[in-house]
């Protein structure tokens, strides 16, 4: 069956501190790979993705990416966390065009 | 700038009542999602369409809807609200040449 896991629910790291976010997926083809953010009562905005070529991806607001097939991760980092990344991070899979599949998402806290 | 609209970011509705929620979007884009959010559990897909008057079931149908007679708009409709479609609703849209979807911010519907 096709699904993504995000195995923590909830995360507080301190400002300042790097953060990685775990994403495992289980899917038959090749994936399209996505992080999104939301944040209280917004929408969900594209950090970054992954369709094919150099497996570490850099996104908006200096988030980067690594998708290693061996493993079936697509793992979300920043080396230094700012106040303003509190939010719900997804990590979703799909076909080209299709439906995607999402983690049930990880709340990030910040610590000042 | 892409952009997709919901008709409202706070709806309240009575138990029974026939509950309308608007999605536009001005990218041209052929596929239309709509998804609930829920806490804990991520992104469910309700449904979806890939054309005008085209639509598919995605994982939890029951109780829901679809309208889409013209490309740039899907509608969900509630044909009887009930207390457990009480949730955040959220649509999105995609082009066919790759599936990163941009979602709209959300409509917060609360059924009484």
């Amino acid at each position: 069956a096709q699904s993504v896991t995000q195995p923590d629910i909830h995360i507080t790291v301190s400002e300042g501190a790097s953060l990685e976010l775990r994403c495992n997926y289980s899917y038959g083809a090749t994936p399209y790979l996505f992080w999104y953010v939301q944040s209280p009562g917004q929408g969900l905005q594209l950090l970054l993705k992954y369709f094919s070529g150099d497996t570490l991806v850099q996104g908006i607001k200096g988030f980067e990416a690594e998708f290693k097939r061996s493993q079936s991760s697509f793992n979300l980092r920043k080396p230094s966390v700012h106040w303003s990344d509190a939010a719900e991070y997804f990590c979703a899979v799909g076909p080209p065009g299709g439906k995607l599949i999402f983690g049930q998402g990880t709340e990030l806290s910040v610590k000042p | 700038d892409v952009k997709v609209t919901q008709s409202s970011r706070y709806l309240v509705k009575r138990t029974g009542e026939k509950v309308f929620l608007e999605c536009v979007q001005d990218m041209d884009h052929e596929n239309m999602f709509w998804y609930r959010q829920d806490p804990g559990l991520g992104l469910r897909l309700i449904y979806f369409s890939y054309d005008v008057k085209m639509k598919e079931k995605g994982d939890i149908p029951e109780g829901y809807s679809v309208s889409r007679e013209k490309k740039e708009r899907f509608s969900l409709i509630l044909e009887s609200a009930s207390t457990n479609q009480t949730s955040m609703y959220l649509c999105a849209s995609t082009g066919q040449e790759y599936n990163e979807q941009f979602f709209g911010p959300g409509t917060r519907l609360t059924v009484l």
